[in-house]
């Protein structure tokens, strides 16, 4: 299993641009969430997704959407890049094993927006 | 919502000696203390978890403590080694439907030979 993928591992933006960061795994995991990771602040957690067709905000959502049309993919968009979007953006998956998830995490995508 | 704090921000210890990061949180509810370790460049891995129901847990050199009653928790990490040397997060949850975790901001252990 490669786990969890994210494309690309870097990328630049420039002020009001869009993009969008790939993530699929391929575990057959129902959960699967996003998180940003700045310096010195850990990892926030901006949308997650229980299953296909089931996404909910997380606490740094905005300036975000994604959507989940199969169980193994989880886009992150990006519709107008802000400076303060420059981080490390990492996607996870899990699947509940006897009532925890552990979260297996892909390699992150590190985007710098000028 | 749920807050987790996290101390100190960067370890520095010898080959060999132990080292301890501790972790508090807010949510009394959170029943689900998972610890991650980050190498450069590289996601979060897992390397111990603890649940409320249970006071200590180990595995070969890495040990986890909670205390509920005072809401924290600490990882212990005995005879380091170079390869040890990572960023270390704790994370608190309510295990349930997607049981989302709250990290801490993370340590940086470096461990000198």
């Amino acid at each position: 299993n490669a786990g969890v993928t994210q494309t690309p591992k870097f990328r630049i933006l420039k002020i009001g641009q869009s993009m969008t960061l790939q993530c699929t795994q391929d575990m057959n995991h129902n959960y699967m969430y996003w998180y940003r990771q700045d310096p010195g602040m850990g990892l926030k957690l901006i949308y997650y997704s229980v299953g296909a067709g089931i996404t909910d905000k997380g606490e740094v959502p905005n300036g975000y959407n994604v959507s989940r049309s199969t169980t193994e993919d989880f886009p992150l968009r990006l519709e107008l890049a802000a400076p303060s979007q420059t981080s490390v953006y990492f996607c996870a998956s899990s699947t509940r094993d006897r009532g925890i998830n552990e979260q297996f995490f892909g390699p992150g995508t590190r985007l710098t927006v000028l | 919502g749920e807050n987790v704090e996290q101390h100190p921000s960067t370890l520095s210890v010898q080959e060999g000696d132990s080292a301890v990061i501790k972790c508090t949180y807010s949510d009394s509810a959170s029943n689900y203390f998972p610890w991650y370790k980050q190498e450069l460049g590289k996601g979060p891995q897992l390397i111990i978890d603890i649940r409320s129901n249970v006071g200590e847990k180990k595995d070969q050199r890495i040990a986890v403590t909670l205390n509920k009653t005072a809401k924290h928790f600490s990882l212990h990490i005995t005879e380091t080694q170079p390869e040890d040397s990572a960023v270390y997060f704790c994370a608190a949850s309510l295990t349930g439907t997607a049981s989302k975790l709250t990290f801490g901001t993370g340590t940086r252990l470096q461990v000198t030979l």
